[in-house]
């Protein structure tokens, strides 16, 4: 099982809906990061918090809005969203943001927009 | 930014039979690589990390990797694989200063018993 929890696992919500996704660790990990999964591709990364603040945004759309209210929450509010954002969201933490310290992934929010 | 290639998409192979899951990166710097597994309906986990020092890189089960910095590459190997290696195998990098993790596209391995 893994350490990093990700609620609700699923969630439908509408186009003109707001929800949130939710990821907690409790290994005092230091950097969290969201990414998005679609079917049979690759986890592309959307964004990298380290000790709280922003440090990427990889071009993410506004509709995504990430929070990291403390060291151990990671937040992803959601709001006017569209079918192709339909996919899994995967959070993950790691140690810090150094290059050789692996990610440890939850196991993700699979979202469907309808 | 650094980007990586996974050739085979889909590798069906038998019981006891050799593994080889290509991968290859393109980063100009110093790379931190990484493979990871994804069983089904389960989450992404790490089976081996290289960063520095030997470079033949041995994980968990049974699977190692070796980095080839000549030829950008970073191959996974398992001399017999089992029906329970059924998964999604990634391979991952990253560089520069932050950890911005870029995962190669994918293979498929399936074992047939």
């Amino acid at each position: 099982d893994t350490e990093v929890t990700q609620t609700p696992k699923h969630l439908v919500m509408g186009m003109t809906n707001k929800k949130s996704l939710k990821c907690e660790q409790h290994m005092g990990h230091r950097a969290m990061y969201w990414y998005k999964q679609k079917a049979k591709k690759p986890p592309e990364l959307m964004f990298v918090y380290s000790y709280e603040k922003l440090s990427i945004n990889e071009s993410v759309p506004s509709r995504f809005s990430p929070e990291c209210p403390n060291s151990s929450l990671l937040n992803l509010h959601l709001h006017a969203l569209q079918p192709e954002d339909s996919a899994l969201y995967l959070c993950a933490s790691s140690q810090d943001v150094s290059t050789h310290t692996p990610l440890h992934f939850g196991n993700g929010t699979r979202l469907t927009v309808t | 930014a650094q980007s990586v290639s996974q050739h085979n998409h889909h590798v069906i192979l038998s019981e006891a039979a050799s593994l080889e899951l290509g991968c290859n990166y393109s980063y100009g710097g110093t790379v931190n690589l990484f493979w990871y597994v994804q069983y089904p309906g389960q989450h992404l986990q790490l089976l081996l990390k290289y960063f520095s020092g030997d470079p033949l890189v041995k994980g968990i089960k049974g699977f190692e990797a070796e980095f080839i910095k000549s030829k950008f590459s970073f191959n996974l190997r398992k001399p017999s694989v089992q029906w329970s290696d059924t998964a999604e195998y990634f391979c991952a990098v990253n560089g520069g200063n932050n950890n911005d993790m870029r995962f190669g596209a994918g293979t498929r391995l399936t074992v047939k018993p």
